[in-house]
């Protein structure tokens, strides 16, 4: 099946910990992201990566870094977690600058 | 100012009615102009794709941009309970930047 698929679908966890969430598209997009949904479902981007490339970080802490092994994959590593980071992330891709996103299903991440 | 602006609704529609759904954008460059339909649960997917101004059809939808006055439609004819889901414009502001608006929770009553 053709698509950006994410793991895991639902992540739990303790303030403070470290979480990782997986990307990966079989799409042959070159252009993959990330974007967090808060409570009132507003989308907003945190990182674009093309061809392994970071080309946009936006005001994200530190605490949040995007890895691409390659360009099918883009990981999302979350150190310290705090109760706002609790949101869902979507994972995305796209063939190049003005193409249209294909999103995968999200990661509901609540931190207690 | 944000970028894009949009009603969150909920809006409630009996079926077989014509949805209008719409929002606002704040600079005159952006140039590509998109809807995404998202259920519940699930990532959002894309709907239409329009460049610039005029009108795009795909069935029983409409996508409408007018840039004079920086507005962006989308139309559902025949409304099911299936077109149930919130439903989100979007812009590229920049390289590889898209911006959204808050989204539109739209419900349709059998």
């Amino acid at each position: 099946d053709t698509a950006v698929s994410q793991t895991p679908k639902y992540l739990v966890t303790q303030m403070g910990n470290d979480k990782s969430i997986k990307c990966e598209q079989n799409l042959g997009h070159d252009t993959m992201y990330w974007y967090k949904q808060d409570s009132k479902k507003f989308l907003k981007i945190m990182f674009s990566y093309n061809n392994k490339e970071l080309i946009i970080n936006e005001t994200v802490p530190n605490r949040f870094s995007p890895k691409s092994p390659d360009k099918a994959h883009l990981n999302l590593h979350i150190n310290s977690l705090e109760l706002g980071d609790s949101a869902v992330y979507f994972c995305a891709s796209s063939q190049d600058l003005d193409s249209p996103l294909h999103f995968g299903n999200g990661t509901r991440l609540t931190v207690t | 100012q944000k970028e894009v602006e949009q009603d969150p609704g909920p809006l409630s529609v009996p079926e077989g009615a014509i949805v209008s759904l719409n929002c606002t954008y704040s600079n005159s460059a952006f140039q590509y102009f998109m809807w995404y339909r998202q259920y519940s649960r699930k990532g959002p997917e894309l709907l239409m794709y329009t460049y610039s101004s005029g009108n795009k059809e795909d069935g029983r939808f409409t996508a409408q941009v007018d840039k004079s006055s920086k507005y962006i439609s989308l139309f559902i004819r025949d409304s099911q309970p299936s077109d149930s889901a919130t439903y989100l414009c979007a812009t590229i502001q920049g390289a590889q930047k898209l911006v959204f608006g808050q989204g539109t929770r739209l419900t349709i009553n059998p």
